[in-house]
């Protein structure tokens, strides 16, 4: 495709579960961001890959959180025991190279109940 | 670590001109970005400057003084399509990381 794409678009969990959310960040790109987003608020930064060097897990939240990015593509963010206050929406983007253009998927819409 | 501030909401009529304002704090500056965002829509990269001064695009333009950490996006003949949120975002770059950081966003209503 020719942007990012993210699944599922929207996710319902009950309190305790792990979920998984994907990207596909557009082709070639070696910058991919993971970001959250409550309802009327900023992007919180979580997590940053640039090609082969370790991530910047800076802004993950706690030690449930966890992200990979396989082959330098498609990336999945985890969250492990869900709690009510993980609700938000989850946007991944990438870059051509980092910086300042980032290109954002749809978002995937995350419900803990 | 970083910190960017924005008024948090911005009103204005149709046609007219508005200036949303960021100021900011961190580390490795690298340059500062522009995103819109519709409500329920992702945000949209608008413009980016690394350098000091004016770059235009259109009815948006934005500004940057790197010496008082200070940028501004101008929106000019306003349109009720504008109504959105703005983010201003940071690059910077420190060890191997060169991440994006974004302001909390300022929110336009623009009123017929």
């Amino acid at each position: 495709g020719a942007g990012v794409s993210q699944s599922p678009s929207n996710k319902v969990t009950e309190k305790g579960k792990d979920v998984e959310l994907r990207c596909d960040p557009i082709s070639g790109h070696t910058a991919l961001y993971w970001y959250r987003q409550s309802l009327g608020q900023g992007l919180e930064f979580l997590i940053y890959f640039q090609g082969n060097s370790a991530p910047d897990k800076s802004g993950l939240p706690s030690d449930r959180f966890s992200a990979e990015r396989t082959g330098g593509s498609v990336s999945t963010l985890t969250i492990q025991r869900t709690q009510q206050e993980d609700s938000a929406v989850y946007l991944c983007a990438s870059s051509p190279t980092g910086g300042a253009e980032a290109f954002f998927g749809q978002g995937t819409r995350l419900t803990v109940v | 670590g970083q910190s960017l501030e924005q008024p948090s909401e911005v009103t204005a009529v149709e046609g007219a001109i508005v200036q949303i304002n960021c100021t900011y704090q961190t580390s490795g500056f690298y340059g500062l970005s522009w995103y819109q965002q519709h409500d329920g829509g992702a945000p949209t990269f608008l413009s980016y400057n690394a350098l000091d001064g004016l770059e235009e695009t259109g009815r948006f333009s934005s500004f940057l003084s790197r010496s008082d950490s200070y940028g501004y996006l101008l929106l000019q003949e306003l349109q009720m399509k504008d109504s959105a949120s703005y983010f201003c975002a940071v690059s910077s770059v420190g060890g191997a990381t060169n991440k994006l950081i974004f302001g909390t966003g300022t929110l336009l209503a623009v009123q017929p």
